[in-house]
């Protein structure tokens, strides 16, 4: 079964930095281009980053560029996501999600963490 | 930025009869190249992730029910169901994947 479980979310204070973790089982990680998504409370989700298979693509949403950065361990089916300068319009669920092969939709999505931006 | 609109933002049906959701994106999502529409459709209960519905605009995903249906092209497309069956109360977004990745606000889906 294909399973996706993130880690690491929690209360951060505005300008502080937060490291999401995600494991992956069930599958071939190594094969799949990976993403983040994200949903603010109420709101619709929107998609933060995704990598490529080896890790040498990576793209990012405007509004985290030069904040965040995505990477992987093919070696460790994990996925990550490094966040700084956190805002508090950063507060979401962050889902992990495996990218369609050679699409760009979402299946599946982890159960997501909770990152609460506030002082 | 491709913009993805949902409509309407709530929707209430009875037990066994249609629903229909509308999304509408700010310009085609068509490819000629592979004829193909970059849209996908999600559904959401509460506490849980989304869930992938429809991909390419009408392949629905594995083991979803066949009542789901997804029809349109270019910028309109539809996501029917066919007999609203009680589990079928729930969040439904689109989504389009042809110019990075952007979702609609989202319909919510309550029982008559």
């Amino acid at each position: 079964e294909v399973e996706l479980v993130e880690s690491g979310g929690g209360l951060v204070q505005p300008g502080g930095s937060q490291r999401l973790s995600c494991a992956a089982s069930g599958f071939t990680f190594s094969n799949y281009w990976m993403s983040w998504v994200r949903q603010a409370p109420g709101k619709g989700p929107e998609w933060v980053a995704n990598i490529k298979e080896d890790g040498n693509e990576r793209y990012y949403v405007d509004s985290v560029k030069g904040r965040f950065t995505i990477s992987r361990d093919n070696a460790k089916n994990s996925l990550f996501l490094q966040m700084n300068s956190l805002r508090a319009e950063d507060t979401a669920v962050y889902f992990c999600a495996r990218d369609g092969l050679q699409a760009g939709w979402f299946d599946p999505w982890g159960q997501g963490t909770l990152v609460t931006v506030s002082s | 930025d491709i913009v993805m609109t949902q409509s309407p933002d709530s929707l209430a049906v009875s037990l066994g009869e249609r629903a229909t959701i509308n999304c509408k994106s700010s310009q085609s999502i068509f490819s000629s190249s592979n004829n193909k529409d970059y849209l996908a459709w999600y559904q959401q209960k509460p506490g849980q992730p989304p869930k992938l519905l429809i991909y390419w605009a009408s392949t629905r995903e594995s083991g979803v029910p066949d009542r789901f249906s997804g029809s349109g092209s270019g910028t309109d497309f539809t996501l029917t169901i066919s007999s609203l069956q009680a589990e079928d109360v729930a969040v439904y977004y689109c989504q389009q994947y042809y110019s990075s990745k952007t979702f609609g606000q989202g319909t919510r889906l309550e029982i008559k």
